[in-house]
């Protein structure tokens, strides 16, 4: 099964720097990895994407890139503001340890809380 | 603009007590599941229903049963709750497999606490 393992954990930065959140993935089979944005008190929303055929995917303020031979992909936040701040998930295909949902579900990394400091 | 409505937003139990989680989604999505959320543990599955007229297990089934009662609603209910089922529960949905690149879309969640 896919073992996602997100760092860090908790993030701080000060309005207008950059953030970065990295992901590793146990299965090289994996090929698609999103990245969900959970604010206080909702549920996850998925904000960008990217597929293994690609490198690097941009959105306005946000890119993800992906090193397929390394086994990582990391979600980067430019000029970053205050709604920002949120729970950042990344995910990656293939259910975990456990062997019941197989290749037809994502696995979570733990999560990262970031906090942009006005 | 409803999306993925699940019911109820709070909930306390006692210990023994049994509960239902009622979840809807009007996106006639085919996939739907039961997530839990646990501090330092990020999304755990609880169970799926890729299709309507299917479930299955995912990481923690451990305590719960589920129903997909029609496409558009999928159930999940404590038998006898126990204070490590202490958790925010979310109900999500999605077209096709999430692993395909789907996008899942998540209620707003239900606080559940068992004393």
């Amino acid at each position: 099964g896919e073992n996602v393992e997100q760092h860090p954990s908790t993030l701080s930065v000060q309005e207008g720097d950059s953030a970065v959140i990295k992901c590793t993935y146990s299965d090289s089979a994996s090929n698609y990895f999103p990245w969900y944005k959970q604010e206080l008190g909702k549920g996850p929303q998925l904000i960008i994407d990217i597929r293994s055929n690609v490198g690097e995917k941009k959105d306005q303020r946000i890119a993800v890139t992906l090193n397929k031979t390394a086994k990582h992909f990391s979600l980067h936040i430019t000029e970053t503001q205050p709604e920002d701040s949120a729970v950042y998930f990344c995910a990656a295909p293939g259910g975990g340890e456990y062997s019941g949902a197989g290749s037809y579900q994502l696995t979570f990394g733990k999560g990262t809380k970031l906090s942009v400091i006005p | 603009n409803a999306g993925v409505t699940q019911t109820p937003k709070f909930q306390v139990l006692k210990t023994g007590q049994s509960m239902t989680l009622q979840c809807a989604q009007d996106m006639n999505h085919n996939s739907m599941y039961w997530y839990r959320q646990d501090p330092g543990m990020g999304l755990r599955l609880i169970y799926y229903s890729a299709s309507e007229g299917t479930t299955d297990k995912g990481e923690v089934p451990n305590g719960y049963n589920v129903s997909r009662l029609n496409k558009r609603e999928f159930s999940l209910r404590l038998e006898s709750a126990a204070p490590s089922q202490t958790s925010v529960y979310f109900c999500a949905s999605s077209d096709g497999a999430g692993s395909s690149g789907n996008t899942i879309y998540f209620g707003e969640g239900s606080w559940l606490t068992v004393v």
